[in-house]
């Protein structure tokens, strides 16, 4: 059984660029969420994808958006990068029916 | 909607010393409670979880947490640290209710175990 996994791991982005995030979930998982981890705070919820839905949203700009494939990976896109996009974005996957979401190692995402 | 109140950023412990890390959650509806570590440039893990049943739940690496409704509160406990449990600790909820683990989290402890 393989764990969620995410890429790239880092990346350097200039102001106004944008960029893709991804992320395979968990064998058996159909629903992803992504989280934003600012340094020193704890994870935002960003959005969550259920078959290939949004299936709920935190408090984020349209210029986040996402998409879930049939093998529910999934994608996180960000679009007119500002310097405050510089965090850690943590992917979740998880099952319904189940209480747990289990996280990846994050994408360390540094705008200049 | 739900919030979460850690009450410590910071703990700092000697290695075999007992800690309480504090959690303080408010929601209008029922939730589930969950503690998870982050070490150094790395994802989440979890450590525990209160679903419902017995209010003192147990989970990896000896430490255990007590679910208080009338004080609508989610310690995290050990009796005795080791050097590996240096990390971030983040305490989160989600709605009972709602779709698959939309999680609110606090703002995180950092626990530092001196030798």
């Amino acid at each position: 059984e393989t764990g969620v996994t995410q890429s790239p791991t880092h990346l350097i982005k200039t102001r106004g660029q944008q960029v893709t995030l991804r992320c395979s979930s968990q064998s058996g998982h159909n629903t992803v969420s992504w989280y934003q981890q600012a340094l020193g705070q704890g994870p935002q919820f960003i959005f969550q994808y259920y078959r290939e839905e949004e299936n709920g949203r935190g408090n984020f700009p349209p210029r986040f958006s996402g998409l879930q494939f049939p093998n529910y990976s999934s994608e996180l896109n960000v679009n007119a990068l500002e310097l405050d996009d510089s965090a850690l974005y943590l992917c979740a996957s998880s099952s319904t029916g189940t209480s747990e979401a289990f996280f990846g190692q994050g994408t360390r995402l540094t705008v200049v | 909607a739900q919030s979460v109140t850690q009450l410590d950023s910071q703990v700092p412990v000697f290695e075999e010393a007992p800690v309480e890390l504090r959690c303080n959650y408010s929601s209008s509806v029922s939730v589930y409670l969950f503690w998870y570590v982050q070490y150094p440039n790395q994802g989440l893990q979890l450590l525990l979880k209160y679903l419902s049943g017995s209010t003192l739940v147990k989970g990896i690496n000896g430490f255990e947490a007590e679910f208080n409704k009338s004080q609508t509160s989610f310690h995290l406990r050990k009796p005795s640290v080791h050097i590996s449990d240096t990390a971030e600790y983040f305490c989160a909820v989600s709605d009972r209710g709602g779709s698959a683990r939309q999680l609110t989290f606090g703002s995180g402890t950092q626990l530092t175990v001196l030798p």
